[in-house]
């Protein structure tokens, strides 16, 4: 069965730093692997995705993900983090079983402290 | 949000009352979903369609129902059945195995 698992509920960081958002996921065969945000009140928008091809994929905002197969993660990250980066960051796997059906986790909101 | 579109953006269901939940694309993608979310709980997939006339239950089927008569429309009744339908809805669309693009969501309360 494929899951996904976010273990920090909460991540805090102080603008102009750099940030991580944690995400290790389960699945059978090659995954299929997505970072989105969230602002209240609003539907999820697409950050960066990982398919095939290199292990360290580039986003939209500055944001960039790595993929490690060996430890099945893929954490989100940034260089320098910006005030209006906080929101709910979701990571999602899907596999080429069950018509690419999509496992979400359960979240981590971002807090950028001017 | 571009190119899908809910609504109503908020909806409020009285006791016993079937509500339905708009959905509208025009990215031509043949597979279509809807996500329920709670605080703290992250998406759970109701329903997901990936050819018209066809649609398969997800994980909290239950109390829900959808039809997919049109590749651009994909809506959801929230039955009597569902004890605890307060929630946020979101739909999406994607073309498999590419990302999902999402619309703005409706605010369902239980009156």
């Amino acid at each position: 069965a494929q899951s996904v698992a976010q273990p920090e509920d909460q991540v805090n960081v102080a603008e102009g730093n750099p940030l991580t958002v944690k995400c290790t996921y389960s699945v059978s065969g090659n995954p299929y692997l997505f970072w989105y945000v969230q602002y209240p009140n609003r539907g999820l928008q697409f950050l960066l995705k990982y398919i095939t091809g290199d292990n360290l994929v580039k986003g939209s905002y500055g944001f960039e993900a790595e993929f490690n197969k060996s430890q099945t993660s893929f954490h989100l990250k940034k260089p320098s983090a910006l005030v209006s980066d906080s929101a709910l960051y979701f990571c999602a796997v899907s596999a080429n079983t069950g018509g690419f059906k999509t496992i979400f986790g359960a979240g981590t909101r971002l807090f950028v402290k001017a | 949000d571009g190119g899908i579109t809910q609504s109503p953006k908020y909806l409020f269901r009285k006791e016993g009352q079937n509500v339905t939940l708009s959905c509208e694309q025009n990215l031509n993608h043949d597979a279509m979903y809807w996500y329920r979310q709670d605080p703290g709980q992250g998406l759970r997939l109701i329903y997901y369609s990936q050819i018209v006339n066809d649609f398969q239950k997800g994980d909290i089927a239950e109390g829900y129902s959808v039809s997919r008569e049109k590749k651009e429309s994909f809506p959801l009744t929230v039955t009597s059945a569902q004890k605890n339908p307060t929630a946020f809805y979101l739909c999406a669309s994607s073309i498999p195995p590419n990302e999902q693009f999402f619309g703005p969501g409706t605010r369902l309360t239980v009156l």
